[in-house]
């Protein structure tokens, strides 16, 4: 059974500081991971994705992956108020069927 | 480009009742997908479509939930009969390349 685990939080961070948000996998063929952002009776939109080993950086997004330690990360610099969501963390195990795996998400907290 | 659209946005229906939600994915997107999103969690996956033809229903309680994507465009997932734990938003997403699904505003079921 592939998992995907997050710590539901809530996460609070003080404005203008770094949010990191965390996520590790269970199956170790996972090809490609994704972050998706989902506002409180909103659909999930998807933030940035992420399928090499190191760093990706869009904007004031960062997602880091590491392969070995099946974990997956995003940062959040000087976050904003806007930025409170609910963070859901995807896999993708490749292959035909490419249906995301999700986990429950990590409610992030921006104190103004 | 016009969005991911679903219909309807709400239902309220009771227990052993029919049901039926609607999607119409963006145009030109050959892969759909069905989830099922508790309160609290993330979006499961229920089917994925290629075109009118199935790629994974493993996740798909076959007993109670069909689906269907008559002409490769439009779908309609239905529940006979529904059971409180069917309470959920119902999000299709529709997608040319697995890392950029793109989800529709979803479809909140709740069964009294």
């Amino acid at each position: 059974q592939k998992e995907v685990e997050q710590n539901s939080g809530p996460l609070s961070v003080p404005e203008g500081a770094i949010a990191s948000l965390n996520c590790t996998y269970s199956d170790r063929g996972s090809q490609s991971f994704f972050w998706y952002r989902q506002y409180s009776g909103k659909s999930p939109e998807l933030i940035m994705f992420i399928y090499s080993n190191g760093d990706k950086e869009d904007g004031r997004f960062t997602a880091q992956l590491n392969k070995a330690s099946q974990y997956v990360s995003l940062l959040i610099r000087d976050s904003q108020p806007s930025d409170s969501a609910t963070y859901l963390c995807a896999v993708h195990s490749g292959g035909g069927a490419d249906g995301l795996t999700f986990g429950k998400g990590t409610h992030l907290i921006i104190q103004p | 480009e016009a969005g991911v659209a679903q219909s309807p946005r709400y239902k309220i229906i009771e227990k052993r009742q029919s049901v039926a939600f609607w999607c119409n994915p963006i145009s030109g997107h050959a892969t759909l997908y069905w989830y099922q999103q508790i309160l609290g969690q993330g979006p499961k996956l229920l089917i994925q479509f290629q075109n009118n033809g199935v790629v994974d229903d493993s996740q798909l309680p076959k007993d109670r939930f069909s689906a269907e994507r008559l002409k490769g465009v439009d779908s309609t997932l239905k529940i006979q009969p529904a059971k409180l734990e069917d309470s959920a938003v119902y999000l299709c997403a529709s997608t040319t390349k697995v890392y950029e699904q793109y989800f529709g505003p979803g479809t909140r079921l709740t069964v009294t």
